[in-house]
């Protein structure tokens, strides 16, 4: 079956160093989304790709979607205590239609001040 | 005005009991879900209901069923609880694109 694989499980850094976490799929993706969870909190979107090599920015935050689109990555540059949390990215579940998502186990990002 | 909630926040219960959790959306979202989240973090999709298809992952046990009354409800109700069932459950909407998450409710299992 579809899977999909994040890369780091865990990553401790200094605060003020970068950060990156990968994400690839056994499948062909239509689109992909990443997704951050606080401790204690609830996954809460923070954005899709969906064309083949597409680089978006927010803020300290680039996301990129590979040519083949089957990888992803996330970075962070210059990390801040705020960005401590799990990463995870999801893409559409195969045969379930565009509704259900696989999502990635996760990459846990602890920031040392 | 919160988004997607679901209740209860916490939920301990003892193996064997049949318990329900609730949930609500008022974003107009036309998809419904319920995940499970283990120890681990793991987050798996159990499944996605919009009004007229339920898809069930072929994972879940059928102790597990979503109820839907309307379209801006989706309870998730469990028969026999066993140990394994100590979780957080999320529920999530979407309109194709994006999910919103509730907040969780932590199950446990005694």
């Amino acid at each position: 079956g579809q899977q999909v694989m994040q890369i780091p499980q865990y990553q401790h850094v200094q605060e003020g160093e970068d950060f990156t976490t990968y994400c690839n799929s056994s499948t062909t993706l239509s689109n992909i989304q990443w997704y951050k969870q606080r401790p204690g909190g609830h996954p809460v979107f923070l954005i899709q790709l969906v064309k083949s090599g597409e680089v978006k920015k927010q803020k300290r935050l680039t996301f990129q979607f590979g040519e083949a689109k089957k990888n992803s990555s996330l970075h962070i540059t210059a990390t801040q205590t705020t960005d401590v949390g799990t990463y995870f990215c999801a893409g559409p579940r195969s045969g379930a239609g565009s509704y259900q998502l696989t999502f990635g186990k996760g990459t846990k990002l602890s920031v040392i001040p | 005005d919160t988004a997607v909630s679901q209740t209860p926040k916490y939920l301990v219960t003892q193996m064997g009991n049949d318990k329900s959790i609730k949930c609500e959306q008022n974003l107009g979202h036309d998809t419904m879900y319920w995940y499970k989240q283990d120890s681990k973090k793991f987050l798996k999709i159990m499944f996605s209901y919009n009004n007229k298809e339920l898809i069930i992952n072929e994972t879940v046990p059928n102790r597990f069923s979503p109820k839907s009354p309307d379209k801006a409800h989706l309870n998730l109700h469990i028969n026999s609880l066993e140990l394994g069932d100590s979780a957080v459950y999320f529920c999530a909407s979407s309109r194709g694109g994006e999910q919103f998450f509730g907040p969780g409710t932590r199950l446990t299992v005694l």
